[in-house]
């Protein structure tokens, strides 16, 4: 059974500060997605990562791919209070025509002035 | 281009009373997925359904049903509910073949039971 655990769970980071957050998931799969969750709101797609060493960037938020390792991680430059959000990632595994989400335990960012 | 739908936003139920909760997936989309996200947690994989058929199904009872419609819509069926059905239910639709453009989530519905 595919296992998939963020860490940390809970970020508490001034404003102006960098962090990564980590995503290790436990059967190979070469496609992981991070989203953002918003109290009592739903998924928002930040990033798809479709390949060993893929990496993509938006705003202050940089993710990566390393399929080998089975890693992934969110890196967060500069933090500003509107980053103060759940992050998820979360492993895509195909199963014939289906396929399947794994979602890790997501991070609680909280931004401080 | 609308996104994904899903009704209701918000819905209260007894102990033991019967759920349904609809999806219509993004245009285009013809692959719809249905997850369960407790408070405090990540959402788990309840199923997903392609051309009409249950294809992949997660760690759920039989409680817990679905069907997809010849349009795509969805619906989610859960009976004799429980106090632990009590979650935010999301639906996330794709296209079968391009899940490269990865998938669609819609807002939710929020069911709790009482």
């Amino acid at each position: 059974e595919l296992k998939v655990e963020q860490n940390p769970l809970f970020l508490s980071m001034q404003e102006g500060k960098n962090y990564t957050i980590y995503c290790n998931y436990s059967t190979t799969s070469d496609r992981l997605y991070w989203y953002r969750q918003d109290p009592g709101k739903s998924l928002e797609s930040l990033f798809v990562l479709l390949s060993n060493g893929a990496v993509k960037q938006e705003g202050r938020l940089m993710a990566s791919l390393d399929t080998k390792a089975r890693l992934s991680t969110l890196h967060i430059t500069a933090a500003v209070h509107d980053l103060s959000a759940t992050y998820f990632c979360a492993v895509d595994l195909e199963i014939g025509t289906a396929s399947k989400l794994t979602f890790g335990t997501g991070t609680r960012l909280q931004v401080t002035l | 281009d609308a996104g994904v739908t899903q009704s209701p936003t918000h819905l209260i139920k007894t102990r033991g009373q019967q759920v349904t909760l609809r999806c219509s997936p993004k245009s285009g989309h013809d692959t719809v997925s249905w997850y369960q996200q407790a408070l405090g947690q990540g959402p788990q994989f309840i199923f997903q359904y392609y051309e009409e058929e249950e294809r992949q199904r997660g760690n759920f009872p039989d409680r817990f049903s679905g069907h997809q419609f010849p349009n795509y819509s969805s619906e989610l069926n859960v009976n004799a509910l429980l106090l632990g059905d009590s979650a935010l239910y999301l639906c996330a639709s794709s296209e079968l073949g391009r899940r490269f453009y990865g998938y669609t989530f819609g807002s939710g519905t929020r069911l709790t039971v009482v």
